[in-house]
């Protein structure tokens, strides 16, 4: 079983559209969790860090639920410019990131 | 956050030949790195961690002596892919962290290599 796990997608939606995300991983002592973007072909950057409480920036809001081990990231009023791929990552007990395979989304005109 | 660059950021080579990546860390001084690949469609996978002045810690079933990690300076910090074969071929990404926030990793372009 992969450490964490995520829907390849593609996830199609036209503009406007609000689109969620899912991603469980499977080592409770996971420290931190995150999530990142990744433009084809370039390096990921970190979306924003994902705590227990919730956090909100802007259309993007991220959710953990260390009680089912599951994470979650909200895109409303999606853009065009928001098409990538959109990684689950968790920081394991040993400090080093653990990466899902990433989501696959395309915001159509 | 840091700007992180690498070099070259595309190359193209035979089998059989070694290839030289560099990673440099441009306005902070980086005591670790991490070298990462990524196969196309497929997740970043840590490769090692290279520890200024020190051996580099590899991961379970990465092999030492094919991926040479140097972590000379503060600075910089290399991987050689050694005998390349066209299973080497990869998105090759290094990232630093500071010391004082091991919090946060900060992503080279990555490298793309091509192994024919």
């Amino acid at each position: 079983r992969k450490e964490v796990e995520q829907d390849p997608g593609p996830f199609n939606v036209p503009e406007g559209a609000t689109v969620a995300f899912n991603c469980t991983y499977s080592n409770s002592a996971s420290q931190s969790f995150f999530w990142y973007r990744q433009d084809c072909r370039k390096e990921p950057k970190l979306l924003m860090s994902v705590y227990s409480s919730g956090n909100e920036d802007g259309r993007f809001t991220a959710q953990l639920n260390r009680a089912s081990q599951y994470i979650s990231l909200l895109i409303r009023d999606s853009k065009l410019s928001d098409s990538a791929t959109y990684l689950c990552v968790v920081r394991n007990q040993g400090g080093k990131l653990i990466f899902g395979q990433g989501t696959e989304l395309s915001v159509k005109p | 956050g840091a700007v992180v660059s690498q070099h070259p950021s595309r190359v193209i080579c035979k089998s059989g030949t070694s290839v030289k990546i560099e990673c440099r860390s441009l306005d902070f001084q980086a005591t670790t790195m991490f070298w990462y690949r990524q196969f196309p469609k497929k997740s970043l996978m840590l490769m090692a961690t290279s520890n200024e002045g020190s051996k580099a810690t590899y991961e379970q079933g990465v092999e030492k002596d094919k991926f040479l990690i140097n972590h000379a300076s503060l600075t910089l910090s290399t991987l050689t892919v050694t005998s390349a074969h066209p299973e080497d071929s990869s998105f090759y990404i290094c990232s630093v962290s500071e010391a004082r926030n091991t919090d946060t990793q900060y992503f080279g372009p990555g490298t793309r290599l091509t192994v024919l």
